[in-house]
């Protein structure tokens, strides 16, 4: 299966700063099945970014995916309050289990 | 509106069976596979595995195959997964998830003690 490898595991920033989350695969994943969730305490993940760049509905331009074969990464421009929490990489190739990379969390 | 409504917590004791489930509405139901995903406690997400409703075909991720078993009611648009013999180390939250994760159940949590 391809393990995602999240870096860092913490990151420390302040209100109205850039976010910058890697995601590394150990094999090449087409980005249109890359995706990123956040999960709040308490909660069940929300989707964020789905085909590698493509915001689900609702979230705030803020928030930005790119990359493509072995690397991604998750964007927030300006961090807000409410940002920070975990973030988690995921690809869902068809042909392979899906996984999941062991999270970020973004910390003021 | 898309909704995944999942079943209550569940106490149970090792060696005991239990059957959660996962009941969608707001969409149709048979056009998206159903995922579950492990979360235990402070820890990351795990895929468990899939089931596709239209033909009940399930893919288990190899860290859970054997473990437990997904199965679907098609006619009520549920999925349910199960286990046969719990241990202490199936503590944890579950969800369920529509596809990949565009939608998700609100969590079962099941705590397995003697």
């Amino acid at each position: 299966e391809i393990v995602l490898t999240q870096s860092p595991g913490t990151l420390s920033l302040s209100p109205g700063e850039r976010a910058t989350v890697s995601c590394r695969a150990s094999q090449s994943v087409s980005s249109s099945q890359v995706a990123w969730y956040q999960q709040k305490p308490g909660q069940a993940p929300r989707l964020l970014i789905h085909a590698g760049s493509s915001r689900a509905a609702g979230i705030p331009d803020r928030f930005s995916g790119s990359g493509s074969g072995t690397d991604f990464t998750l964007t927030i421009s300006r961090l807000e309050p409410e940002d920070f929490v975990v973030y988690y990489c995921q690809q869902y190739d068809s042909s392979r289990p899906i996984t999941f990379g062991g999270g970020t969390k973004v910390e003021i | 509106e898309v909704q995944l409504v999942q079943s209550g917590p569940e106490v149970k004791k090792p060696g005991e069976s239990l059957r959660i489930s996962c009941k969608g509405s707001g969409y149709s139901f048979a056009d998206y596979w159903i995922s579950w995903v492990r979360q235990m406690p402070g820890k990351g997400l795990e895929w468990m595995g899939k089931i596709d409703p239209r033909d009940a075909d399930t893919k288990y991720s190899p860290s859970f195959q054997g473990h437990v078993t997904i199965s679907i009611d098609k006619s009520i648009n549920t999925a349910y997964l199960q286990w046969s013999s719990l241990k202490a180390s199936d503590s944890a939250m579950y969800y369920c998830a529509r596809g990949a994760g565009d939608a998700w159940g609100q969590g079962t949590r099941l705590t397995v003690s003697s």
